[in-house]
This record gives structure tokens, sequence and C-alpha cells, in this order.
């Protein structure tokens, strides 16, 4: 077991570009979910994945940013024409489902600027 | 709607000094899990404890404790002989189970700081 990985950890971006990241959830976990946090907030959800299907998604997931988890292993998250608002740490998590609780892992921090 | 209120934004405490977390919860679920997380500097988020709904009985885990009451929609931690190293931002979440949902709300977070 080592954890729920996330790439980067850290992305500078000029507005305007589009960025990916992924994440490598605990292998066993067929659940993932990605969160956004911005500076002094609690996370917010995004998304969420059994194996590879997208079961749910927030309205804070605009048209700009889509999300895969092809064959039900890895994730990816992808943020085009990024905007200064996009500038958040971006949270990947991975459970067994309920009653479970989630392992995060380490996040993204996006700046865009 | 689903709600979590942590009113304690930050708290400064010495070493050794008993310090409580307090969290608010909303929901008009009849089945729900409670969390508590901990965000050192790192960021990681780390998972403290989870509760459900029909559990009402208090956990004590080494220095740690929470206190659930349903009647009150509370879930609040203590620390006991808080030290250094316990300094972080944690983080009360609830997690509804109707529709299918499975997300986490979170409360705003209440930073810690122990101090030597």
């Amino acid at each position: 077991d080592t954890g729920v990985s996330q790439d980067p950890r850290h992305k500078i971006t000029k507005r305007g570009q589009n960025v990916t990241f992924r994440c490598d959830p605990i292998s066993e976990h067929n659940r993932l979910y990605w969160y956004r946090q911005t500076l002094g907030q609690g996370p917010e959800f995004l998304t969420y994945f059994q194996n590879e299907a997208q079961l749910e998604k927030s309205r804070l997931l605009s048209d700009r940013f889509s999300a895969e988890r092809p064959k039900g292993s890895f994730s990816t998250l992808e943020i085009q024409r990024t905007e200064q608002g996009d500038s958040a740490m971006y949270l990947c998590a991975s459970s067994y489902g309920q009653p479970y609780g989630y392992t995060f892992g380490s996040g993204t921090r996006l700046t865009v600027v | 709607a689903q709600k979590v209120t942590q009113a304690q934004t930050e708290i400064s405490v010495v070493e050794k000094e008993d310090v409580t977390l307090d969290c608010v919860y909303e929901t008009r679920d009849t089945t729900y899990y409670l969390f508590w997380y901990k965000q050192p500097p790192s960021g990681e988020l780390v998972f403290l404890i989870r509760r459900n709904s029909f559990d009402e009985q208090n956990e004590i885990s080494g220095r740690y404790s929470w206190n659930f009451q349903k009647s009150t929609s509370s879930f609040n931690f203590t620390i006991t002989a808080s030290q250094v190293v316990d300094s972080a931002v944690y983080f009360c979440a609830l997690q509804f189970t109707q529709g299918g949902s499975e997300k986490l709300v979170f409360g705003k977070g209440t930073k810690l700081t122990v101090n030597p």
C-alpha cells in the first residue's frame, strides 16, 4: 500500500493554458474522488468515480473541467483555458466506498498567473 | 441542505493544555457519517475518525477524544495535553448517504497552533 499519489505536486501555468493532473489511487480501492481546496477553506467536492464510471459531478465542475478514469485505475483531471480563479490545491482521494473513509493524496497545487 | 460549521477559525494554546475543536452539522438525513481530518503544513489530509449517525458513543484514542451529540448536532474533538506536533488545520466533515452520493461536505477548518 503506497498511498494515493498525485502528480505533479506543483504547477504554475499562464492564464489560458490547459493543464492536466494525474492521480494514482490505492490499488484495491474502486472509488476515486477529486476535491478542490482554496486558501482558508475546506475541500470542495468536484467529482467521483466508481471503477471507470463517473457517478457524480459537482456544479463546480464547469465545462472547462473534465475528469477521466480509464480502466478504473489512475485518473486525470484536465482544466482547459485556465483562469486565475482556478488557482487552488486539487486533492485526490480513494476508498473502498461507504462506510469507509477516504485516503487523500498530497494534492497538486495549481497557480495560474 | 448539508452543512458543517466550524466556528473557531484559529486557536492558539501552550503545550500541555487541553483544547476542544467544535463542529456543528446540518443534515436532514437520518443516516450519515461524520469525520475529522488533520491537515499538517505538508498539505495531506490525514484521517482521524469516522462516526456513523447511529453510534453516539464517545470515543477516545490516546490523547484524542470525540463527543458526538445528535441532540445538538455536534461532533466535537478534544486533544488532551496538546503537543507542538498537533499544530495543523483540523477539518470536520459530513458524508450523507441518500441518493448514492458519497461526497464529503467539509467545514472551513480550525487552525490549531500549539506553542512550546
